[in-house]
């Protein structure tokens, strides 16, 4: 069974400082994606990433694929309130349709 | 419609009830997939659709569980005799492609007492 292990599981952090977020496998996986949920919603697709050592940026988000595509990370730079959620990623396999959703990463900044 | 509907947003039923829950995907979203999301758990899958076809129902807990999907668009998923365990978010999301990303809608929160 493929897994995803989300760490850590809980953050808080004060507005402006830097974070990561991990997301591990031992599986690999032919793409992963990251969503972001907030409190009475379903999850948001923020990035899809496919490349082995992929990195992508959304503002002050950025997404890297590990090289071996069994890992990923997000870093938030300058966090502010409104990145307040639950982080989740997901991966897949090429050739199957059902993601694997990790353990979730709960992030609060406080203002 | 602009996205995914899913309808109650909230259902507090009786332990033994029947209930039905239903999913409104994009226009022309031909994959349609059921998760469920219990207190400070991840997502765990239920089903997925393919067209008006269900290639996978593994993650169906047990036989009180079904689902179905009509036209190639609107699902609902039934649980039978709900027992206090079934409490949880239920999200349904679709996607254009197998592989594509999802789109969820904004879930249904059942409670049962």
């Amino acid at each position: 069974t493929q897994l995803l292990e989300q760490s850590p599981q809980f953050l808080s952090i004060q507005e402006g400082e830097n974070l990561t977020v991990y997301c591990n496998s031992s599986s690999v996986f032919s793409s992963l994606q990251w969503y972001r949920q907030e409190p009475g919603e379903g999850p948001v697709l923020l990035v899809t990433v496919v490349t082995g050592g992929e990195v992508k940026k959304l503002k002050r988000l950025t997404f890297q694929f590990g090289d071996a595509r069994k890992d990923s990370s997000l870093h938030i730079t300058a966090a502010q309130p409104g990145d307040t959620g639950l982080y989740l990623c997901a991966g897949v396999n090429s050739g199957t349709y059902k993601y694997i959703f990790g353990t979730g990463t709960r992030l609060k900044v406080l203002a | 419609g602009a996205g995914v509907s899913q309808s109650p947003s909230n259902k507090v039923t009786e332990k033994g009830k029947d209930v039905e829950l239903r999913c409104d995907p994009i226009s022309g979203h031909t994959a349609l997939y059921w998760y469920r999301q219990s207190l400070g758990q991840g997502l765990e899958f239920l089903i997925y659709f393919q067209g008006n076809s269900a290639p996978d129902k593994s993650g169906l807990p047990s036989d009180r569980f079904s689902a179905e999907r009509t036209g190639g668009s609107v699902s609902t998923l039934t649980i039978q005799r709900t027992q206090q365990e079934d409490s949880a978010v239920y999200l349904c999301a679709s996607s254009l492609e197998t592989a594509g990303g999802y789109t969820f809608g904004s879930g249904t929160r059942l409670t049962v007492v």
